[in-house]
Order: structure tokens, then sequence, then C-alpha cells
């Protein structure tokens, strides 16, 4: 089954607007990890955030954690055309060794 | 440091036959994960090694897929016989530690069966 759910599937904005996509999970992580995908290329990490952690910054990136809610968001302030991509949340358990990841929202930044 | 490699990038097969994924994890990783994306949907885990042994294959979908790790070092992932919904991206990561961080990723081979 599915455990993790991301919103909205597709986003499409204008480049220098802001981009926020949320992910919700049903089990319990200790950490919650945000992917990107460019067409055709691998996945590359852009931000982790603890269970004990509710919000983190990484340049451009902003991601918040509710623990108690079981959701996540990722912020992308200053949109670029290069942002375009798919984005993906993943849910890390201590008592697991894989991640699980959510469904993905296609990200369009027109220039 | 090279990253993970993988290869093909893309592969595209009839149904019924087979293909060879291969992966080259970063050296030094004893870790190596395989994960994929069918038809859009979420990326679902496959299976993970630890150096030669698998320590949890709970992802694997059938007896179709066969994955490998002699050695150590690369790993294979054949699917046998190939399936319309077999179609996907498949994905190949290592980290160091045994541990849901820390993964580097490589760029995915993308299967078409037709």
């Amino acid at each position: 089954s599915q455990q993790g759910e991301e919103d909205p599937q597709a986003l499409s904005i204008q480049e220098g607007e802001n981009a926020t996509m949320n992910c919700s999970y049903k089990t319990s992580i200790n950490n919650l990890q945000w992917y990107r995908q460019n067409s055709g290329r691998g996945l590359v990490h852009l931000i982790l955030i603890r269970s004990n952690e509710r919000e983190k910054h990484s340049g451009r990136l902003r991601v918040t954690l509710d623990t108690s809610k079981k959701s996540s968001s990722l912020l992308i302030t200053a949109s670029r055309a290069a942002d375009t991509a798919s984005y993906f949340c993943a849910g890390g358990s201590g008592s697991a060794r894989q991640l699980t990841f959510g469904s993905g929202t296609q990200l369009t930044v027109l220039p | 440091e090279a990253g993970v490699t993988q290869f093909p990038s893309h592969s595209v097969i009839e149904k019924g036959q087979t293909v060879t994924l291969r992966c080259d994890p970063i050296s030094g990783h004893d870790n190596l994960y395989w994960y994929r994306r069918v038809m859009g949907k979420e990326i679902k885990f496959l299976l993970h090694f630890v150096k030669e042994s698998k320590q949890d294959e709970s992802g694997m979908p059938n007896n179709r897929f066969l994955a490998e790790r002699t050695g150590g070092t690369y790993s294979t992932l054949k699917v046998q016989p190939a399936e319309l919904e077999d179609s996907g991206v498949y994905f190949c990561a290592s980290s160091q530690e045994a541990v849901s961080y820390g993964y580097t990723f490589g760029s995915g081979t993308r299967l078409t069966v037709v």
C-alpha cells in the first residue's frame, strides 16, 4: 500500500514564484527526506529533517515536519526554470533500512 | 569519487524476454539497495544487500526477479521473463552505513517492456 502521499500531484508556476509541496505519511519515521528527479536522471537528495526537528532550511529550500499530523512540506523560494522536476518525499525508519517514498509532485517552472 | 552507476540507462524489450540491469555502487559502500518506480507511481523498495548477502528482499514482487551481488561489489537485477507491468525506472542506491539516510542514488534504468 502507498505509504506516502504528496499533493499536489502536479504544480505549474512562474519563475520567481514560490512552490510548496506537501507530503503525508502513515508509518512511524525517524527522518523525512526530500528528493528531486530531473527527467531521465537519478534521484538527488535535497534535504533531511529528523523527527525531533520542526523546520529546516537549506539555500532556497525550507522543509517543515509535523509528526502529530504525519505531514511535511517543502517550500522552494524564488523558483527557477531549472527547478522543474519531480519531487519526492521519503520516510526513513529506525527499524527498517529502506525508505518509503511518496508518489511525487511534478513541478513545472515556466520561464 | 565516482557515484553510483547504472546501466543500461534505457532498455526496451519484448514481453517474455530477459533483461539484466547492473548497478555499480560507490566503492567501499557495503549497502546496496534496489528501488523501482512503475507507471508513474511511487518509488518502491525492492531489496537491500549488505555486501553479498540479501539483508531484506521483502519488496521483490515475484520470482521473476532475481538480484545478485557476487563478491559484494556490483549488483545485477534480472527480470525473466519480463512482463508489461515491469516497465518503469529501476533505481539503485548505495550507502556506507545500513541506515535509512545517506544514500546515493544512481541515475536509474528505464525499462520498457512491449
